[in-house]
């Protein structure tokens, strides 16, 4: 079964510097997709980045960053130059198929960053 | 707006009784989800329809059904309620699997 780690429940990050949020995974399928999601305050869920289980380079997106490691079954999450507004939480996800598309996720992150 | 949307936002409802949850995809999307976040649980997948076809099922109760119709929408229906079933109940769409999911701002269901 499919079973997605965030072992970080809160992390601190000063404004303007990076952050590494840990992910890891387990699933025996070869083919699957990993995502990041942000969940601030106000509730919604946002979608941040994915990453391919073949995608041979980490995805980027402005200042999000995934750290794949696959063989290590990881997947980071690396906020560069953070800001007060990155403040929420954040969801590991990932993806299989099994007929239809199920997506499970972490437990999530909540990360607090100080001014 | 993120383009899909649930109503009701808020919903309040006594044990036992029966609710429907509604939401309509972002406009082009035709794979629809059911989540459901608690904190005990945390996000919680419950189902997936892709154009009228149920396709995907998690932990989804017996008591819990749901259905999306050929204009699209999708319906969650909980039925004999109970405390327990309180919870932020996300509908999310999708236009291929290796984008994101756009999630609607859920329906806070509270059971009293």
């Amino acid at each position: 079964a499919q079973k997605i780690t965030q072992t970080q429940p809160g992390m601190f990050v000063q404004e303007k510097e990076a952050v590494t949020l840990d992910c890891t995974y387990d699933t025996s399928d070869q083919s699957y997709g990993l995502f990041w999601y942000k969940q601030p305050s106000s509730g919604e869920m946002i979608f941040l980045i994915y990453q391919g289980s073949y995608d041979e380079q980490n995805a980027t997106e402005g200042r999000y960053s995934l750290n794949f490691q696959k063989a290590r079954k990881s997947a980071n999450l690396v906020i560069s130059a953070s800001q007060l507004g990155d403040s929420a939480m954040y969801f590991c996800a990932m993806r299989e198929y099994t007929g239809g598309f199920k997506t499970i996720f972490g437990a999530g992150t909540r990360l607090f960053v100080k001014a | 707006d993120s383009g899909v949307t649930q109503t009701p936002k808020h919903l309040i409802t006594a044990t036992g009784q029966r609710v429907t949850l509604r939401c309509s995809p972002r406009s082009g999307d035709l794979s629809v989800y059911w989540y459901q976040q608690s904190l005990d649980q945390g996000l919680q997948f419950l189902i997936q329809y892709y154009n009228g076809e149920e396709r995907a099922k998690g932990n989804i109760l017996e008591r819990f059904s749901a259905q999306q119709f050929p204009d699209l929408h999708s319906e969650l229906n909980l039925s004999s309620l109970e405390l327990g079933d309180s919870a932020l109940y996300f509908c999310a769409s999708s236009v291929e699997a290796n984008y994101g999911y756009t999630f609607g701002s859920g329906t806070r269901l509270t059971v009293v």
